[in-house]
């Protein structure tokens, strides 16, 4: 049992490139959601899912895509990368209401140049 | 939306000793109130949640209490341990609400041996 795996742990891209984090879950959780850390601002949702086939906004959605096509996969697309988007990301998930009992995965620092 | 306010954000106590942490939140339709525990390069892990309808949870060394006249909770560590040393975020979920936590800005303790 993994539990929440996020790839890649780091990554470094040019402003403009676009990139995809990916997120897996094998605790058969239905809901799962993408948050940014950055220095003394805590944690912010950027997009969320309930379910397969269900994807919402969170706190600060602009610049990013989400699909869910199965309970186990988030991924978190970058469309084109801003140096205001360097970042560390966490995935999570819960098998509870959304924000109830969040188990994250390791991290992705990102930086864009 | 919801806001949630967290002091000190750096607290420094001698080991044996207790920490408190305290979090104010702005709306009063909040029912869920967790607090998560990252060590220095790991992801935030659950130590303890509490939902509106009850004041006070314990968990061994560690215990939240709620008041939600006032609108604040708080965290109590006693008798800290070097272990203990991490950034402390609290959170709070709004009943139906759909955007999953808002998160304070955390709280670095300090154990000083």
């Amino acid at each position: 049992n993994a539990g929440v795996t996020q790839t890649p742990k780091f990554q470094v891209l040019k402003t403009g490139q676009s990139m995809t984090l990916q997120c897996a879950q094998d605790m058969n959780h239905e809901y799962m959601s993408w948050y940014r850390q950055d220095p003394g601002m805590g944690l912010r949702l950027i997009h969320y899912s309930v379910g397969a086939g269900i994807t919402d906004q969170g706190e600060v959605p602009n610049g990013y895509n989400v699909s869910r096509s199965t309970t186990e996969d988030f991924p978190l697309r970058l469309l084109s990368a801003a140096p205001s988007q360097t970042s560390v990301y966490f995935c999570a998930s819960s098998t509870r209401g959304l924000g109830e009992k969040l188990f994250f995965g390791s991290g992705t620092q990102l930086s864009v140049l | 939306g919801e806001n949630v306010e967290q002091h000190p954000s750096t607290l420094s106590v001698q080991e044996g000793d207790s920490a408190v942490i305290k979090c104010t939140y702005s709306d009063s339709a909040s029912n869920y109130f967790p607090w998560y525990k990252q060590e220095l390069g790991k992801r935030p892990q659950l130590i303890i949640d509490i939902r509106s309808n009850v004041g006070e949870k314990k968990d061994q060394r560690i215990a939240v209490t709620l008041n939600k006249t006032a609108k604040h909770f708080s965290l109590h560590i006693t008798e800290t341990q070097p272990e203990d040393s991490a950034v402390y975020f609290c959170a709070a979920r709004v009943r139906g609400g759909a955007d999953g936590l808002t998160f304070g800005k955390g709280t670095h303790l300090i154990i000083q041996p």
